[in-house]
């Protein structure tokens, strides 16, 4: 079975604080995905990447980073946190050649 | 510009009570449309890919289908235990592998 792992469940920050959101999947997969989720809007592509030290932007990557410098990890960070980066946030994996993305189970952040 | 909308946004239905949930996309070209369903604080789950108008797609329960314009999840005879959030999402042409997703049906099955 794929697993994907997230370093943390919940996590409460200060606004301000640098946060590091951490993803490690077991699966030898090329591609991971960083996502976060709110209510009525879905789930939204923050940034993706395709290899070691290789990404991407997705729809909304003002205010995040991400980091891979392992096939294996790959890591999302919030510069300075601000209340509205209040949300859930998902990792994915999938292999190449297939779009098949498995998620983790998600880090739920509050920032206060 | 490319789009995914899914509904209704809550569907409560009695046990047995068979119903759709339906996905629309409006997108420049589609390479595929993605099923997942989510339970309460967890990750998607993959259920179903569909690539072409006319595949179907059945597992228990659930049956995706695919037309030119949406997609449907049929829930036949639904138990309590299929209750969960289900996702749809596309793969759109020429953006290598990323997904985009609708906002989700939230489906209640009562006892």
């Amino acid at each position: 079975d794929v697993k994907v792992t997230q370093s943390s469940r919940y996590l409460v920050k200060r606004t301000g604080e640098k946060v590091f959101l951490e993803c490690v999947q077991d699966m030898d997969h090329e591609n991971m995905f960083w996502y976060r989720q709110d209510p009525g809007l879905g789930l939204r592509l923050i940034y993706f990447s395709y290899d070691v030290k290789m990404k991407e932007k997705g729809d909304i990557p003002e205010g995040y980073s991400v980091s891979r410098e392992k096939k294996e990890r790959f890591s999302l960070i919030l510069e300075s946190a601000s209340t509205n980066q209040t949300s859930m946030y998902l990792c994915a994996s999938s292999p190449t050649g297939t779009s098949i993305q498995f998620f983790g189970p998600g880090t739920r952040l509050t920032v206060l | 510009e490319d789009q995914v909308t899914q509904s209704p946004e809550a569907l409560r239905l009695q046990e047995g009570e068979s119903s759709s949930l339906n996905c629309s996309y409006t997108v420049s070209g589609l390479r595929g449309l993605f099923w997942y369903r989510q339970d309460p604080g967890k990750g998607p789950e993959f259920l179903f890919t569909l690539y072409s108008a006319g595949e179907e797609k059945e597992k228990e329960r659930l049956k995706a289908t695919l037309t030119k314009k949406e997609s449907f999840l049929h829930i036949t005879a639904p138990k309590p235990e299929d209750s969960a959030t289900y996702l749809c999402a596309v793969q759109i042409s020429g953006s290598a592998r990323q997904l985009t997703f609708g906002s989700g049906t939230q489906l209640t099955v009562l006892p």
